[in-house]
């Protein structure tokens, strides 16, 4: 069946470091890759999308890759702050284009001062 | 722009009793996705609905139901409540186009089943 690995552990990291975030998927081959963050009470935020076709997105400091062979996605937060301390989802859509995403566990990402 | 609007925010309900859920989707949103939010389970897909029709099902029981009228605000329904069903159930709406479906979530609504 269709599998996404997130960083089970939370990841802290000192304030201005890069911050890494790791998805892995098997058993599916996805048209497109989306990250979101959520809040504690929140709902998920979109943040980056990326296409089979792509290989690397940038947003502010915000870099995802995207790599098919290997069936993972590494996100990056350059020059980290405490306010991007949160919980960050990968999602998986197929070709078919629908609300149907397929989501990771999430990774919480503690960012000290 | 208003975003997604669920209701209610909080609930607290009794093993055996039902529930209905309400989405306000994104005013030219569609498409609206239910997921269901576990610790244990995180974010799984429960159905989509667009155009008042459901377009996916996830792998549910036939107690979790949904529907969508015609100003595109969605409802969920899960009958004879189990313990297992307390958890936050998110509503998504998205706008068609561009191959790639972006979801915009609401805010939730936390279901406590006692």
């Amino acid at each position: 069946s269709q599998k996404i690995e997130q960083n089970s552990e939370a990841l802290n990291i000192q304030e201005g470091k890069t911050a890494t975030l790791t998805c892995n998927y098997t058993n599916y081959s996805p048209a497109y890759l989306q990250w979101y963050r959520q809040d504690p009470g929140r709902g998920p935020v979109f943040l980056l999308l990326i296409r089979e076709n792509e290989k690397e997105k940038r947003k502010e400091r915000l870099k995802v890759t995207f790599d098919t062979t290997l069936k993972q996605s590494l996100f990056h937060i350059t020059a980290s702050q405490p306010a991007d301390s949160a919980t960050y989802l990968c999602a998986l859509g197929g070709a078919s284009n629908t609300g149907k995403l397929i989501f990771g566990q999430g990774t919480t990402l503690q960012v000290k001062p | 722009k208003a975003g997604v609007t669920q209701t209610p925010r909080y609930l607290i309900k009794t093993r055996g009793q039902q529930v209905t859920l309400s989405c306000s989707p994104i005013s030219g949103h569609r498409s609206v996705s239910w997921y269901q939010q576990t610790p244990g389970q995180g974010l799984q897909f429960l159905f989509e609905y667009f155009s008042e029709t459901q377009r996916n099902k996830g792998n549910f029981p036939g107690r979790f139901s949904g529907r969508q009228f015609s100003n595109s605000r969605s409802e969920m329904n899960v009958s004879t409540l189990e313990l297992g069903d307390s958890a936050l159930y998110l509503c998504a709406s998205s706008l068609e186009g561009a191959g790639a479906n972006v979801l915009t979530f609401g805010a939730g609504s936390r279901l406590t089943v006692l």
